[in-house]
């Protein structure tokens, strides 16, 4: 097991253009989960799912925001119309669904410029 | 809603000293999971140590305890025999339900000192 993979590690990007983020979880884990977290900042939640079902996506930051998990397998974070605000880190987890503890990736660190 | 705070932005340490690392939380949950993490520079994040709520004894990883005070909603790290290694930012973070996820204070950066 490799652990929590996202790809790319880092995506540098002019403002408007859209990003996509990979992750690909724990292949035993059901749960995942994506954050955002800003340079000095601890972790921003933005949305989870279970299996292929996106169980909360209120914490998006905006409807430039989306994520998928189509198979329930590995997951794809949408950023549309980029916004130099969205320069960060974006972290990706997983967990087993009977457990607390989030496993996490390297992250992905978009520049918007 | 609940919150972490994490009161200490920076904090340094002598190599084999002991430091603490304080965090304080709010819910009103009465069954939940608090938890430490740790970034060192430009790496990923990894769990240090867990401790479930509704277990008074308190939490033990090799070098790494906390002191968990559920009636003051504390919940402190302490760092034994510190090493370079242990150079990071170290996260505060509380799960309360079903999902999950975690809510995280915004950090402390620790250093090592040789």
């Amino acid at each position: 097991d490799t652990g929590v993979s996202q790809d790319p590690r880092h995506k540098i990007t002019k403002r408007g253009q859209n990003v996509t983020f990979r992750c690909d979880p724990i292949s035993e884990h059901n749960r995942l989960y994506w954050y955002r977290q800003t340079l000095g900042q601890g972790p921003e939640f933005l949305t989870y799912f279970q299996n292929e079902a996106q169980l909360e996506k209120s914490r998006l930051l905006s409807d430039r925001f989306s994520a998928e998990r189509p198979k329930g397998s590995f997951s794809t974070l949408e950023i549309q119309r980029t916004e130099q605000g969205d320069s960060a880190m974006y972290l990706c987890a997983s967990s087993d669904s009977g457990a607390n503890v989030l496993t996490f990736g390297a992250g992905s660190r978009l520049t918007v410029l | 809603a609940q919150t972490v705070t994490q009161s200490q932005p920076e904090m340094s340490v002598q190599e084999a000293e002991t430091v603490t690392l304080s965090c304080t939380y709010d819910t009103s949950e009465s069954n939940y999971y608090l938890f430490w993490y740790k970034q060192p520079p430009s790496r990923q994040m990894i769990l240090v140590i867990r401790q479930e709520a509704y277990k008074q004894q308190n939490a033990t990883e090799n070098r790494f305890s906390v002191n968990f005070q559920k009636a003051a909603k504390s919940f402190s790290l302490k760092i034994s025999d510190s090493q370079l290694g242990d150079t990071a930012m170290y996260f505060c973070a509380f799960n309360g339900g079903s999902q999950g996820n975690l809510i995280f204070g915004k950090g402390t950066k620790l250093s090592v000192k040789p």
